[in-house]
């Protein structure tokens, strides 16, 4: 089983809709979630941490659950500058393991 | 602030030739530097990490070395390229404030 495992998409949304993914991580002694997020051909950008009460950052929102070891990330309105691969990151032990990413395409 | 930098940004290298890709970190002291691998298509692969000067630890079996002459210089290293060496490498430096990890603009590698 991988450390963390996403669903590698693509998502193709239309402008304006709202999109979720998930993520699952092997590791319960995991302690700090990130989501980032990775242009074609550059290199991945923190796009928010996770906290466990849930955090949200304008259209972003993302959720911690520790007991079924899942995080998530909600995408409301979405624009066509969100198309991107976003990836799941977990800490284990001062690493960072990171999903394979999950590719969304927003269209016109 | 901080800010990481490593180059060469590309580059196209034949079989069996070394390699060197250097990383520098400015604005922050003894910090956790990280060298990663993405494959075309594929997530990111930790290879080596340091937690301070000659202190370097390898995640998996490879090709490749990793070194750390300065505090805030990180270095990898082959003697000699395979074709599956190719990908693109990325150096980061964790905030022990936060447990975030920045990324350099990356070094893309083609072994020919």
């Amino acid at each position: 089983r991988k450390e963390v495992e996403q669903d590698p998409g693509p998502f193709n949304v239309p402008e304006g809709a709202t999109v979720a993914f998930n993520c699952t991580y092997s590791n319960s002694a995991s302690q700090s979630f990130f989501w980032y997020r990775q242009d074609c051909r550059k290199e991945p950008k923190l796009l928010m941490s996770v906290y466990s009460s849930g955090n949200e950052d304008g259209r972003f929102t993302a959720q911690l659950n520790r007991a079924s070891q899942y995080i998530s990330l909600l995408i409301r309105d979405s624009k066509l500058s969100d198309s991107a691969t976003y990836l799941c990151v977990v800490n284990k032990e001062d690493k960072l393991v990171f999903g394979a990413g999950t590719i969304l395409r927003v269209k016109s | 602030s901080q800010t990481i930098h490593q180059w060469p940004a590309t580059l196209v290298q034949p079989v069996g030739s070394p390699l060197s890709l250097e990383c520098t970190v400015e604005g922050t002291s003894n910090p956790n530097l990280y060298w990663y691998r993405q494959a075309a298509g594929r997530g990111l692969q930790l290879l080596f990490y340091s937690i301070g000067i000659d202190q370097i630890s390898s995640e998996v079996p490879q090709n490749l070395s990793a070194s750390r002459p300065q505090d805030r210089q990180f270095i990898l290293s082959s003697k000699k390229l395979l074709l599956s060496d190719s990908g693109f490498y990325l150096c980061a430096w964790m905030s022990r404030n936060t447990g975030e990890l920045f990324f350099g603009e990356g070094s893309r590698l083609t072994v020919l």
